[in-house]
């Protein structure tokens, strides 16, 4: 079985350009989350899908950020305009769906993608 | 989210047992205690998940007391490989909510 992939793994860009990260996240797993961490920081929760719905995007740190999925596939997470700030790593995440009572469902994570703005 | 506390950094060299203690004071009854490995330029991987007492699994055991406000991850006979960052996170049980990560811990393991 394939893991949550993410591309690309690598991506520098200038300020001011727009980039679009996309991740494919585990076939079936209908909760998708996107983190980050910047440099010298914890890893941050950005946002959560449950299938194609925004369950949570508490964690968006403004309106540059745009983060879509799909029928409930693969998502992209856009950054447009780019800022110097935004550069660290971007983790994406799946998880199965779970009901109620059972024990948090584990995760799964991608690489992550390196972006770095110039 | 219940806040935890773990210590920046460990040494241990291989074969040996190590043991790295988390506290979560403000832990709530619904919480279960999660551990996760990272590699330097992977994502975090799950190691073991508990919700009271003692689980073990191929990897590691997590022993967790009675009042569950902290919580040790075991790592028997450590290897060179095991040398990563090790993260606690404390969150509800149920649908699957987003994970807080701390600081975690950075395991080095020498020859």
């Amino acid at each position: 079985e394939a893991g949550v992939t993410q591309f690309p793994s690598h991506s520098v860009i200038e300020k001011g350009q727009t980039v679009t990260l996309r991740c494919d996240p585990i076939s079936g797993h209908d909760n998708l989350y996107w983190y980050r961490r910047v440099m010298g920081k914890e890893i941050k929760f950005l946002l959560h899908f449950v299938k194609e719905s925004k369950q949570d995007e508490s964690g968006m740190p403004n309106n540059r950020f745009l983060a879509e999925r799909t029928g409930g596939t693969y998502s992209t997470l856009k950054v447009q305009p780019a800022e110097l700030e935004d550069s660290g790593v971007y983790f994406c995440a799946s998880s199965r769906a779970s009901g109620t009572g059972e024990m948090n469902t584990e995760a799964f994570f991608g690489q992550g993608t390196r972006l770095t703005v110039v | 989210l219940a806040k935890t506390t773990q210590p920046i950094s460990m040494d241990s060299y291989e074969g040996q047992e190590v043991n790295i203690t988390c506290s979560h004071n403000n832990i709530a009854t619904n919480d279960y205690i999660t551990w996760y490995q990272q590699f330097p330029s992977q994502g975090p991987r799950f190691i073991i998940q508990g919700y009271k007492t003692k689980v073990t699994n191929e990897v590691a055991s997590l022993f967790i007391p009675a009042d569950r406000k902290s919580s040790t991850l075991s790592l028997p006979r450590v290897s060179l490989s095991d040398t990563a960052v090790y993260y606690c996170l404390v969150g509800l049980s149920g649908s699957a909510r987003q994970l807080t990560f701390g600081s975690g811990t950075q395991l080095t393991v020498l020859p």
